[in-house]
């Protein structure tokens, strides 16, 4: 099975900063990587598709890159709305995987 | 507008079964694969099980593995998971998100998980 490990699994962050959550798969996925944002009580929201898709209605602020096993979402000005927790989901192969999520807080 | 509209969560004893559906509306669900994916509270996500557009193929995490049974009636529109010899390690909101497409090509089938039903809760608790 395939591994998916994501870093921080949580931070504090201000309005305005630039945020970076990386996701580092136990073996190459190629671009079979999409990130979702989630906020309390809510479904999951997709932000990103094939690595650096943006997602029709998701802010440009958005941004996904990497390759092969080592994947980034950014987020390069903070917005109150962005607080929320997030999560990559590998769908190379079976099993399909996600991350264990980061939780980005109000600093 | 593309939705789902999950239904079938309830509170149940261990060893028991329920069945869970979601309808689909606003695409050509036939056309699709589609995915199940489940939270336990306070905890991250958990993809569960997956089917192919035409039905042929079905994918399944080795925890529900025996016990459940994802299908889909394209002429209703609608997902199914049975779930058999439930157990307290079962409870999660359970969703259902839209797959790939049939006969993709490219980008395209890398193009899943665009849209998520609301969720239906289970508990499997005495």
């Amino acid at each position: 099975d395939i591994q998916m490990t994501q870093s921080p699994s949580a931070m504090s962050a201000s309005v305005g900063d630039r945020v970076t959550i990386t996701c580092r798969a136990s073996q190459g996925i190629s671009n079979y990587l999409a990130w979702f944002q989630q906020k309390p009580g809510k479904a999951p929201k997709r932000l990103i598709y094939a690595t650096s898709g943006l997602q029709t209605g998701v802010p440009s602020r958005f941004s996904g890159s990497g390759s092969g096993t080592e994947f980034t979402l950014t987020i390069s000005s903070l917005q109150p709305e962005d607080f929320a927790t997030y999560y990559c989901l590998q769908h190379k192969s079976y099993p399909w995987t996600f991350g264990q999520g980061t939780k980005v807080e109000i600093k | 507008e593309v939705q789902f509209l999950e239904s079938g969560g309830d509170l149940v004893q261990p060893g028991g079964s329920l069945r869970l559906s979601c309808a689909a509306s606003g695409f050509t669900f036939r056309n699709y694969g589609m995915n199940w994916v489940r939270q336990a509270p306070g905890k991250g996500l958990e993809w569960v099980s997956s089917i192919s557009a035409s039905d042929d193929n079905t994918y399944y995490v080795d925890s529900v593995k025996g016990r459940f049974t994802i299908s889909r009636d394209n002429s209703k529109n609608t997902l199914f998971l049975q779930m058999d010899s439930l157990r307290a390690e079962d409870t999660a909101v359970y969703y259902c998100a839209k797959g790939i497409l049939r006969f993709c090509s490219g980008t395209s089938c890398l193009d899943t998980f665009d849209i998520w039903g609301q969720g239906t809760m289970v508990t499997v608790s005495s």
